[in-house]
């Protein structure tokens, strides 16, 4: 299995721009994370789903940023417009089960706006 | 907030020494996680362990959970230098079918050749 695919890797923006990260989860899996990274805040959840739809949105920081999950096998996390405080390592994850399993991450997107 | 906070916040021993990080919840949990990340990759999943165990093995790792003090401990044994990364403590909180994982702050681990 390929793992959680996530793209861009890099991505460097300036400020106002619309950014999209793009994620790819196992397959089958029926849970989807995005999680935000900073040095600052650590790892924070900010929005999942389950079977596609949105279960818990309260980590999302603001309406700037949204989330949505098309189909199984796809996801984007949206930021519009970008600001530098959202610079950080945006990491997406994937689950098979019924929640609180172990889940499997991608390699991040790491984000710098400028 | 975060849910589980690690302790020592970074440690740097030996290569051959063990290395000892521990983990401590506010609220009740199903299962305790351990996680791994080396520099500028995603976590890595180690070992789970239920609410309703006390202590876990998987290879030089052994875990431990006290759910009474709301603790939990991650031991490495015979530490090598591939070892050093960062280490996460994430409890699953909620209902189930709804649980979510909470990361803590990390142990930042370095292992000295």
């Amino acid at each position: 299995d390929a793992g959680v695919i996530q793209s861009p890797r890099h991505e460097v923006t300036e400020m106002g721009q619309e950014v999209t990260l793009r994620c790819k989860p196992i397959s089958g899996h029926d849970y989807l994370f995005w999680y935000r990274q900073t040095m600052m805040r650590g790892l924070e959840l900010l929005i999942y789903f389950n079977n596609n739809v949105p279960i818990d949105d309260s980590g999302m920081p603001e309406d700037r940023f949204s989330a949505k999950m098309p189909n199984a096998s796809f996801s984007t996390l949206k930021i519009q417009p970008s600001e530098p405080r959202d610079s950080a390592v945006y990491f997406c994850a994937s689950e098979q089960g019924s929640g609180g399993n172990t889940i499997y991450f991608g390699e991040g997107s790491w984000l710098t706006v400028v | 907030s975060q849910q589980g906070e690690e302790d020592p916040q970074a440690l740097s021993i030996q290569e051959g020494e063990n290395a000892t990080m521990n983990c401590s919840y506010k609220t009740s949990i199903n299962n305790l996680q351990w996680y791994r990340q080396n520099s500028g990759r995603g976590l890595v999943h180690l070992i789970l362990i239920r609410s309703n165990e006390r202590e876990k093995h998987s290879g030089r790792l052994r875990v431990t959970l006290d759910t009474s003090k709301k603790s939990s401990s991650l031991l490495i044994t015979a530490s090598r230098a591939a070892d050093t990364a960062s280490y996460f403590c994430a409890t699953a909180v909620g209902e189930k079918g709804a649980q979510k994982l909470v990361f803590g702050q990390g142990t930042r681990l370095t292992i000295n050749p």
